[in-house]
């Protein structure tokens, strides 16, 4: 069925480190993709969003990239942090069979270690 | 601002029952999603309600269904449980439906069906 797939399931970086958590999507017509956080236990948060007129954006330690050649987008966050460990979910959002509707990845957990 | 918040956090049904989860949006929000997740399938995109209309609908039976009220609350229904209908129900909020807009999601519903 239609996805958004991950190219890690799991990704383990060192406190401090920089990490890239990457996604593939889908739908060529999509033209919003967002990244969510998940820790366990809680709902999705919202960490940075990114429209399809842009291939880049940057939030605080946080930057989206978008390549709609290649379809893929990923996540670099600086300094990863304890507090980063979750799972990251990508999501493409656009007009598709007759709808708008997202489409989530299945997520990567980042595990960070001390 | 209040968040989404769903009710209730947790719930242990037998196969055969049927189960009413609700969702508060955010304030002001119009539009209540609902997903399922589980660990091998991630989250899947249920409906999508907007001014009291199912907007748009996922790939799941009719067992599943969902409603909103006039003051943008939303309650979805799952009639004849079976054990696969276990996971996490995610609700998400947003102020309008059409995609490319933050969706906030709550904290969810933890089904169990024994």
């Amino acid at each position: 069925g239609e996805s958004v797939g991950l190219h890690l399931p799991t990704l383990s970086v060192q406190e401090g480190d920089n990490s890239i958590i990457n996604c593939a999507y889908s739908n060529s017509a999509s033209d919003y993709f967002i990244w969510y956080k998940q820790e366990s236990g809680k709902g999705p948060q919202f960490i940075i969003d990114i429209r399809s007129n842009m291939d880049k954006r940057q939030g605080q330690r946080v930057t989206v990239l978008l390549n709609k050649t290649v379809k893929h987008l990923s996540l670099q966050i600086a300094a990863t942090q304890p507090g980063d460990s979750a799972v990251y979910f990508c999501a493409e959002n656009g007009f598709t069979s007759g709808t708008y509707k997202y489409i989530f990845g299945t997520g990567t957990r980042l595990k960070v270690l001390a | 601002k209040a968040g989404v918040t769903q009710t209730p956090r947790y719930l242990i049904k037998t196969r055969g029952q049927q189960v009413t989860l609700s969702c508060s949006p955010i304030s002001g929000h119009r539009s209540v999603s609902w997903y399922q997740q589980t660990p091998g399938q991630g989250l899947q995109f249920l409906f999508e309600y907007f001014s009291e209309t199912q907007r748009n609908k996922g790939n799941f039976p009719g067992r599943f269904s969902g409603r909103q009220f006039s003051n943008s609350r939303s309650e979805m229904n799952v009639s004849t449980l079976e054990l696969g209908d276990s996971a996490l129900y995610l609700c998400a909020s947003s102020w309008k439906t059409g995609g490319d807009t933050e969706a906030f999601f709550g904290q969810g519903t933890r089904l169990t069906v024994v």
